[in-house]
């Protein structure tokens, strides 16, 4: 399964909305248990990536409410609602649907 | 909190052979799945390979299928990667991370990496 993420990169002002895109080649939603297969990721400098959202809505412990998940199928977005300096980062998509686990090519978020 | 610790990585020649090694602690190792993924120079994460909380099943990217063997140890809390005939398109860091459940394919921690680096 292929996942593109749009757009590569990404500057938004302080308090400003944040939004990053993933589309994969094949739906990600499974019929049996009406889940849509889909990670999102955050990855600053020198660290692993850290997980944000998973079932493509649902928060990790403790990520800011400001952090959210939606879409189903194949597309599918990140949204940041009101940008903090921490947030700044490369955020990725990942489908864990079958193997082999594919992720975006990744969107680098900055500050305007 | 979750630890892993990879290790093993350095500087290779094409052709030859790696073993990383990810030490795992606080949690219980053999209740999980437990992935490799890497990331070359510059670039983005590439999943690698992940392996059942018993063994029993193991899945691998298409770049290192045949290559590469993922095993564990549920004695020693120990994760391993066997790397052979690695190529200089090897070279990355490579992480290790812990599944969300026994046989799943969603990560949830990683830790810090080791740096593969195939070159002659």
């Amino acid at each position: 399964i292929v996942m593109i993420q749009s757009p590569d990169s990404l500057a938004v002002s302080l308090g400003e909305r944040a939004t990053i895109n993933c589309k994969s080649s094949q739906s990600l939603l499974s019929t049996s248990s009406s889940k849509n297969f889909l990670a999102w990721y955050q990855q600053k400098p020198g660290q692993p990536p850290k997980l944000l959202i998973y079932w493509a809505s649902a928060r990790e412990s403790g990520v800011p409410d400001r952090v959210s998940g939606s879409g189903s199928g194949t597309d599918f977005t990140l949204t940041i609602s009101s940008l903090q300096a921490e947030d700044v980062a490369v955020y990725y998509c990942q489908q864990y649907y079958n193997s082999p686990i594919t992720f975006g090519q990744g969107t680098r978020l900055e500050i305007k | 909190q979750v630890h892993l610790v990879a290790s093993g990585g350095g500087v290779v020649q094409p052709g030859t052979s790696l073993r990383l090694s990810c030490a795992a602690s606080d949690f219980t190792f053999s209740d999980y799945s437990m992935h490799w993924v890497r990331q070359a120079p510059g670039k983005g994460l590439e999943w690698v390979a992940v392996i059942s909380f018993d063994g029993s099943n193991e899945h691998y990217a298409d770049s290192v299928r045949g290559r590469f063997t993922i095993s564990r140890d549920n004695s020693k809390n120990t994760l391993y990667l066997q790397m052979n005939s690695l190529r200089t398109e090897d070279t990355a860091v490579y992480y290790c991370g812990r599944g969300t459940g026994s046989g799943s394919f969603l990560c949830n921690y990683w830790g810090q990496g080791t740096l593969v680096t195939v070159s002659s």
